[in-house]
């Protein structure tokens, strides 16, 4: 059982469209991470959110944490095939958590 | 900076073999992990270690071993392999310990057990 549920686990759409991807759990967490992965990388972050009810913008990328603070989702709007790649998110339970859980990805698939 | 660097890229081994997938990091970060990434299971800790001569077991630490001598190194130690075992392994540092610390992923060995 993951401890953090992400989806849709695969999704593909066409260049320009709107997409929201969502990563859910029954627990409460201190923080939340989006990480960025491309194929024979390893993850890069892409934003940290700590408040419950934050929003983060990043280009055409954003981030909001609820308000419980047990879920999250990524909206990205006029998605690009640049934007292709496996997005993950991890969540530390406490903030001086030691260990991060991660959600199973979403596989996003931007065709031009 | 070359940022978090392992080695090797890919390895192939027999069951039953042993072998050190090597880490390293030149950020002075405290924090070290090693997590496996195996298809629609995101990532899993193995191990992790707070500072030097500190380590700790994350979710799947049976069959590795870590140790932390240096700051910089963090090699993972695979005792017996099996085909179990076959998987993509990531070392990652961070500054601190907490989870709002960005955390930095090296480029990932492929390992196969045959």
């Amino acid at each position: 059982t993951q401890l953090l549920e992400q989806s849709p686990q695969f999704l593909s759409i066409q260049e320009g469209e709107n997409l929201t991807v969502y990563c859910n759990s029954s627990s409460v967490f201190s923080s939340l991470q989006w990480y960025r992965q491309e194929p024979g990388e390893g993850p890069v972050l892409l934003v940290t959110v700590v408040t419950g009810g934050e929003v983060k913008k990043l280009k055409r990328l954003t981030f909001q944490f609820g308000d419980a603070r047990k879920d999250s989702s990524l909206h990205i709007t006029a998605a690009q095939p640049g934007d292709t790649g496996l997005y993950l998110c991890a969540g530390a339970l406490t903030q001086g958590a030691q260990k991060l859980v991660f959600g199973q990805g979403t596989r996003l698939t931007i065709n031009p | 900076n070359a940022g978090v660097t392992q080695t090797p890229k890919f390895q192939v081994l027999k069951t039953g073999q042993s072998m050190t997938l090597q880490c390293a990091q030149d950020m002075n970060h405290e924090y070290m992990s090693w997590y496996r990434q195996d298809p629609g299971m995101g990532l899993r800790l193995i191990h992790y270690s707070v500072g030097a001569g500190i380590t700790d077991q994350g979710e799947v630490p049976n069959g590795y071993n870590v140790s932390r001598s240096t700051t910089e190194d963090f090699p993972l130690r695979l005792l017996s392999a099996a085909p179990s075992q076959t998987s993509v392994y990531f070392c990652a540092s961070k500054l601190g310990t907490g989870g709002s610390y960005e955390q930095y992923f090296g480029p990932g060995t492929r390992l196969t057990v045959t």
